[in-house]
């Protein structure tokens, strides 16, 4: 199993712009949660989606974020405009059955936003 | 407010020391889970704990529901356990959701 897949590894780009993050959740598993980690704040919990619907979007910081999942082989989160603040690491997990079972994570995507 | 700490924030062994890693929780919770992270960033989950024991290879973890707190114990250790252990709660409060919320991990440096 190739486990989950995110794209791409690693984003620099400048304030303002446009940043798609892409993940593929390992097969067969109905859970995606995207995560993000700072230095400051740790992980965090962004958005939780079962059965391609997103359960608990709680965790988005603002509007400027957006994620979606079209199928149960793909997931985008996006953030439109991107601010310096939002550099961070994103990891994207996928598990059978929820916050109660084993999450496998992705390597993440490195952003920095200049 | 509802919050996880972890202790200690960093622990350095020798290999072979028995370490262990805890995890304390404010509030009642439904499930508890132990994630590694590696040096070099990626991140594995160890366990997911509702109640009492498991134990995988040299890894043991615990979780006492009365007390609100959780031990991960290393067994053995060994320089590849060198890692940040991270432990995240879902708390049973309906007002949370389904939201984990993280400790702040515990920094491990097992020397050899």
């Amino acid at each position: 199993d190739a486990g989950v897949i995110q794209s791409p590894r690693h984003e620099v780009t400048e304030m303002g712009q446009e940043v798609t993050l892409r993940c593929k959740p390992i097969s067969g598993h109905n859970s995606l949660f995207w995560y993000r980690q700072t230095m400051m704040r740790g992980l965090e919990l962004l958005i939780y989606f079962n059965n391609n619907v997103p359960i608990d979007d709680s965790g988005m910081p603002e509007d400027r974020f957006s994620a979606k999942m079209p199928n149960a082989s793909f997931s985008t989160l996006k953030i439109q405009p991107s601010e310096p603040r939002d550099s961070a690491v994103y990891f994207c997990a996928s598990s059978w059955g929820g916050v109660y079972e084993t999450q496998y994570f992705g390597p993440g995507t490195r952003l920095l936003v200049l | 407010k509802n919050e996880v700490e972890q202790s200690p924030q960093n622990l350095t062994a020798q290999e072979g020391e028995f370490i262990t890693i805890n995890c304390s929780y404010s509030v009642g919770i439904s499930a508890l889970h132990w994630l590694q992270q590696h040096p070099g960033g990626g991140i594995v989950s160890l366990f997911m704990l509702s109640s009492g024991k498991k134990k995988h290879g040299r890894l043991i973890a615990t979780i006492n529901i009365q007390e609100k707190h959780s031990s991960l114990h290393i067994t053995a250790s060994h320089p590849r356990d060198s890692a940040v252990y991270i432990c995240a709660v879902r708390w049973t409060i309906k007002a949370a959701g389904n939201k984990l919320t993280f400790g702040g991990g515990t920094r491990v440096l097992v020397k050899p």
